[in-house]
């Protein structure tokens, strides 16, 4: 069953800030929301995680709706290396911790 | 700190050969994840390991597929015989107590 929902591709120019949907509305309240990107020819990257609250580090920024069925990735610098595919995931508590990949979001940062 | 390291790489074999893929996760972590990825897809889990014990292995075809990981530590994940849709990229992942998952390079199969 799908998890989360993401739009296949986006745009951003470079310098500019990428802001990535996420869907998850059938997210249960002891759920994470994880987001992951994975550049070409490599394995996933962690990128942050949220339960409620947003979440800043140093890569990005998490937005997550007050009813937290879904959320935004925001780089707020984008650069070519950004260039990659971003995966929003659920992390299923209830089957034990597993990790569910969707089909993602293939971000190309433009120059 | 050396992170999920996966071997080989790279592996071209012929259909109904064998093929073993190795990963050795980051010391500490207890769990760790075996995923294929199709080409254009999102990486699909196909077993997961509580230190020894595999714990969710619902998803790995145990027909032609079979994995271990012995001592809770490193983890090997076979196939025999392969087949063409085999062809794939082989994701292992592990994770401790209170981090996210990492993610190794995984090993790209090409079955001829």
């Amino acid at each position: 069953d799908a998890k989360t929902t993401q739009p296949p591709s986006m745009d951003c120019a470079e310098g500019r800030a990428a802001n990535l949907p996420c869907n998850h509305s059938t997210i249960s309240g002891n759920e994470y929301v994880y987001w992951y990107r994975q550049i070409h020819s490599q394995g996933p990257q962690y990128i942050i995680h949220g339960l409620k609250n947003n979440e800043t580090n140093e890569m990005a920024s998490l937005i997550i709706t007050e009813d937290r069925k879904s959320s935004t990735l925001i780089l707020p610098h984008a650069t070519l290396r950004d260039t990659a595919v971003y995966y929003c995931i659920v992390r299923v508590v209830r089957t034990g911790n597993q990790f569910y990949f969707g089909t993602g979001t293939s971000l190309t940062v433009i120059p | 700190e050396a992170g999920v390291v996966q071997s080989p790489r790279y592996k071209i074999i012929e259909k109904k050969q064998p093929v073993a893929f190795w990963c050795n996760p980051i010391s500490g972590h207890n769990t760790l994840y075996w995923y294929l990825q199709n080409l254009g897809q999102g990486p699909e889990l196909l077993i997961r390991y509580e230190n020894e014990e595999a714990v969710d292995d619902s998803q790995l075809p145990k027909d032609r597929f079979s994995a271990e990981r012995l001592k809770g530590v490193d983890s090997t994940l076979k196939i025999q015989p392969a087949e063409l849709g085999d062809s794939a990229v082989y994701l292992c992942a592990s994770r401790g107590q209170n981090t996210e998952a990492f993610f190794g390079q995984g090993t790209r199969l090409t079955v001829v």
